[in-house]
Order: C-alpha cells, then sequence, then structure tokens
C-alpha cells in the first residue's frame, strides 16, 4: 500500500526563523511527484511546492525548499524567514500516474510572533 | 494559472434533504475531478473519482446512493448528499485535472451542516 507519514503533528516556530516539516511516503512506483500543500484557517488547500520524482534537484519556490532523498523516501520542507501568514496546517502528498493522491496527516505549524 | 471555483461555500439543511455542490474549473477542462472529505484536524480523505461521460469510481466503505456525482461536462462536476443526515456535516472539498496535471488545483470547498 502507498502511504505518507508526517511524524509531527504539530510544530511552533518563531517568526523569522527557520523550520523544516519531515515527510516519508512508501511507493514501489520509479516515477511519482511529490507535493505540499498548505491549508489555512480558510481551508483552502494552497499548493506550496512539488517535486518529480525524476529530478533529482530540490525544488525551490521563494522561501520554501525541499530536501528531497528518494533512495531514503523522504520529502523533507523546509520553510526560511517564517511569517505570521505560513501558519496553517501542512499536507505533504503523492501521486502517481493512474492512481489517486495520498495524503498525509498534516503538520499543524504555529508562527509565533 | 488553473483555478477551480466550488459553491457553496457554507450549506446548512435540514435532516432528510438534499444538497448539491458544485465544482467547476474556470479556464481549462477537467477531464477527471476527486471529491474528498475532510473531518475537522483530519487530512483529506478521497471519496470518488469521477471522469468526464462516465460513472464515478467510489473508494471503499463511501455509499454511491448517498453521494451523487455527476461529470456532465469537461468544466462542471457535482456532488449530491442525498438524505442528509447529521454524520454527513462535513467538510467537502473537489480537485480538478486537465490532461497535463495531476489533479492538484482544489476548489475552496463547502462546509456541510445537516440539523
Amino acid at each position: 500500500a502507498q502511504t505518507v507519514t508526517q511524524s509531527q503533528p504539530e510544530m511552533s516556530v518563531q517568526e523569522a526563523e527557520t523550520v523544516t516539516l519531515s515527510c516519508t511516503y512508501d511507493t514501489s512506483e520509479n516515477n511519482y511527484y511529490l507535493f505540499w500543500y498548505k491549508q489555512p484557517p480558510s481551508r483552502q488547500m494552497i499548493l506550496v511546492i512539488r517535486q518529480e520524482a525524476y529530478k533529482q534537484q530540490n525544488a525551490t519556490e521563494n522561501r520554501f525548499s525541499v530536501n528531497f532523498q528518494k533512495a531514503a523516501k523522504s520529502f523533507s520542507l523546509k520553510i526560511s524567514d517564517s511569517q505570521l501568514g505560513d501558519t496553517a496546517m501542512y499536507f505533504c502528498a503523492f501521486i502517481t500516474y493512474g492512481q489517486n493522491f495520498v495524503f498525509g496527516p498534516g503538520t499543524r505549524l504555529s508562527v509565533l510572533p | 494559472g488553473a483555478v477551480v471555483s466550488q459553491h457553496p461555500s457554507r450549506v446548512i439543511c435540514k435532516s432528510g434533504t438534499s444538497v448539491k455542490i458544485e465544482c467547476r474549473s474556470l479556464d481549462f477542462q477537467a477531464t477527471t475531478m476527486f471529491w474528498y472529505r475532510q473531518f475537522p484536524k483530519q487530512s483529506l480523505m478521497l471519496m470518488a473519482t469521477s471522469n468526464e461521460g462516465s460513472k464515478a469510481t467510489y473508494e471503499q466503505g463511501v455509499e454511491k446512493d448517498k453521494f451523487l456525482i455527476n461529470h456532465a461536462s469537461l468544466t462542471l462536476s457535482t456532488l449530491t448528499v442525498t438524505s442528509a443526515h447529521p454524520e454527513d456535516s462535513s467538510f467537502y472539498i473537489c480537485s480538478a485535472a486537465g490532461q497535463a496535471d495531476y489533479g492538484y488545483t482544489f476548489g475552496s470547498g463547502t462546509r456541510l451542516t445537516v440539523v
């Protein structure tokens, strides 16, 4: 079975500091996409960053970057210069061709002033 | 970018009535749409996958007669909760996929409360 694990149910970080959210997954597929989604209190799912499994280079989007370790099936999210607006639930997810999204249980991040 | 519109954002209905939720892809044709349910403080649970012009595929444990899904066009899918009961109260989210992506554009969700 394909699964996603997020071992940190809750985390907090001081404003302007850096925080890393962990994610591991399990799949027998070789080609897939990995995602981090943010869900603020509005509950809108917002795509934060996406990584193609065939790419070795880690994806970056402004203050957000990932550490993708394919052999270890690890996909952590680093948020630099944390802002109050980063407070949200963060879901790690992956999808393989012809299959559906598999979401992790989420990590609730609080950015403290 | 791809935009998915979901309506209504909130709905309150009486027990025993039916409620329809719409999911529209505004600037692309969605060959596949996904419907999720999310309980408080939990992750998204896939309910069903619908492809335009064909019957939806439901996940195990989801009652297809209670959660009717119609995907009559490439830009519109609807979820109808029939004979709603308080236990159907939840947050429902749709997602739409075009031909070149994997369904990562989500609607804004619908909070359903059955009283």
